[in-house]
C-alpha cells in the first residue's frame, strides 16, 4: 500500500513570494494534518483536514492556509514568505479521528533566501 | 509552559547501552502516550503507544508513564547503531486526539 507523498521534496524560495505544498495521503485515510519542524521549536502543528473541512487549526498566522480536495488529498500555502519559514513541512494522514496512527510523509525542505 | 517537554540532546552512547528517552507533559487529563522515531531525512514512524499508567514492552523497547508525575519515558535495551535517530513523545489531545509533539531526542549509538 502507497505511504504518503509529499511534492515537491525541495524547494528554494525568495522571500515575498508564495508556495504551494501538495501531500497525497494513504488511500482510504480522510484526515490530513500538516506540521512545521524546525530544529528550534520541533514540530509544531499547522491545521488538520478531515473530509475537506478544516477541523483544527495551530498557532500559526493567516499566511499559512491549506485545504482539502475530494479525493483527500491536501495542499498547503504559505505567503509572503518570510526568511523564518524556512524548515521541513511534515504532512500526516490517520485513517479516522481518534486514537490513530499518524503516518507520516517524507517532508517537504523549503528554503526561504 | 509547552504542552510536552523534551530535552533535543543529542545523547550520544556506546553500542549496547541502556538508552532512557524522556518527556514531561502538563495535563493530568492526558490518557495515551506515544513514541515516534524519525531517521535523517525521512518522516517520523510511529514506535509504540501506551494507555494510562504502566509498562509496554516490544522487543528492546519499553514504554513507560507515571501519572503521578506526569512523566514518560522510553528505554531501549542493547542500543544498536541502527538506533541513531530521533525520538519524539507524542500525545494525543483535543477533540480529533491530534498529536502534539515534543521537540524531539537526538539519540546517537556508535560501535
Amino acid at each position: 500500500k502507497a505511504g504518503v507523498t509529499q511534492t515537491p521534496r525541495y524547494l528554494i524560495k525568495t522571500r515575498g513570494q508564495q508556495v504551494t505544498l501538495s501531500c497525497s495521503p494513504i488511500s482510504g485515510h480522510r484526515s490530513v494534518s500538516w506540521y512545521q519542524q524546525t530544529p528550534g521549536q520541533g514540530l509544531q502543528f499547522l491545521f488538520e483536514y478531515f473530509s475537506e473541512t478544516q477541523r483544527n487549526k495551530g498557532n500559526f498566522p493567516g499566511r499559512f492556509s491549506g485545504r482539502q480536495f475530494s479525493n483527500s488529498r491536501s495542499e498547503m500555502n504559505v505567503s509572503t514568505l518570510e526568511l523564518g519559514d524556512s524548515a521541513l513541512y511534515l504532512c500526516a494522514s490517520r485513517i479516522d479521528e481518534g486514537i490513530t496512527e499518524a503516518f507520516f510523509g517524507q517532508g517537504t525542505r523549503l528554503t526561504v533566501v | 509552559q509547552k504542552e510536552v517537554e523534551q530535552d533535543p540532546g543529542p545523547l550520544s552512547v556506546p553500542e549496547g547501552a541502556i538508552v532512557s528517552l524522556n518527556c514531561t507533559y502538563s495535563n493530568s487529563a492526558f490518557q495515551y502516550f506515544m513514541w515516534y522515531r524519525q531517521y535523517s531525512r525521512k518522516g517520523p514512524e510511529l514506535l509504540m503507544y501506551t494507555y494510562s499508567s504502566g509498562n509496554k514492552e516490544d522487543g528492546r523497547f519499553t514504554a513507560q508513564v507515571d501519572k503521578s508525575s506526569k512523566y514518560i519515558s522510553l528505554f531501549i535495551r542493547d542500543s544498536q547503531p541502527s538506533d541513531s535517530a530521533t525520538y519524539l513523545c507524542a500525545i494525543p489531545s483535543g477533540g480529533s486526539y491530534i498529536p502534539t509533539f515534543g521537540r524531539g531526542t537526538s539519540l546517537i549509538v556508535h560501535p
